[in-house]
């Protein structure tokens, strides 16, 4: 069965970079989520989509901008990276919101130099 | 808003005995409680909820939770462990579904070792 897809998995950027990350959820998913991990950390919520439009927000720093294709896939643009930034990057997606599971993809492991 | 504590940072169990790993939850109106786990460098892979209805919930790989309202709690069971269910595991709350509530909190993990 198709899973959610990341890429890349793995990147490395020097501080004060840009990155942009993607997600490409399950299809016919219409939700998609942004979580940080960092190392030996639970996930933390990010930022989330339905039908293109934000609809929710949690402790994703300014820097950070997110948004939702026509295609559902997702971008996370990060800038000004910093160390602190170090982390691995979880999108996962839905079918709708509320009490549906949230499938997760690989991951992308940012390391900020 | 909501959360969950997952009290023990690690389980260690005995390949063949059964495992508990513990959750108990804080929100507002009904819950939906999620368990994921994580193997090393991989995503976190749903094993199972609860939504409704009966207390007990089965899921993946023979795992099986239940929910105690007047606890407060969610809690992962297993009746026989095996050395391959070895990883981390997250438990996960949403509040009702409201504007904005996308927001689903996971709780600190819990390192669960199964030793043969």
């Amino acid at each position: 069965a198709a899973g959610v897809i990341q890429s890349p998995r793995h990147l490395i950027k020097e501080k004060r970079e840009t990155a942009t990350l993607k997600c490409y959820p399950i299809p016919r998913h219409d939700t998609v989520y942004w979580y940080q991990q960092g190392p030996g950390q639970d996930p933390q919520f990010l930022i989330s989509f339905y039908e293109k439009m934000q609809s929710d927000k949690g402790s994703i720093p300014d820097r950070f901008s997110a948004q939702q294709f026509s295609d559902y896939h997702s971008e996370l643009n990060m800038s000004s990276l910093e160390l602190g930034d170090s982390a691995l990057y979880f999108c996962a997606s839905s079918m709708g919101q509320g009490n549906t599971e949230a499938f997760f993809g690989q991951g992308t492991r940012l390391t900020v130099v | 808003a909501q959360s969950v504590a997952q009290p023990e940072d690690q389980v260690n169990v005995a390949e063949g005995n059964p495992l508990t790993v513990k959750c108990t939850y804080s929100v507002s109106g009904n819950p939906y409680l999620f368990w994921y786990v994580q193997y090393p460098n991989r995503g976190l892979q749903f094993l199972l909820k609860y939504i409704t209805g009966d207390n007990l919930v089965k899921g993946s790989y023979g795992f099986e939770a239940e929910f105690n309202k007047s606890q407060t709690s969610f809690h992962l069971k297993k009746p026989s462990a095996l050395v391959s269910d070895s990883a981390l595991y997250f438990c996960a709350v949403r509040g009702p579904p409201t504007y904005n509530n996308n927001d689903m909190r996971f709780g600190a993990g819990t390192r669960l070792t199964v030793k043969p």
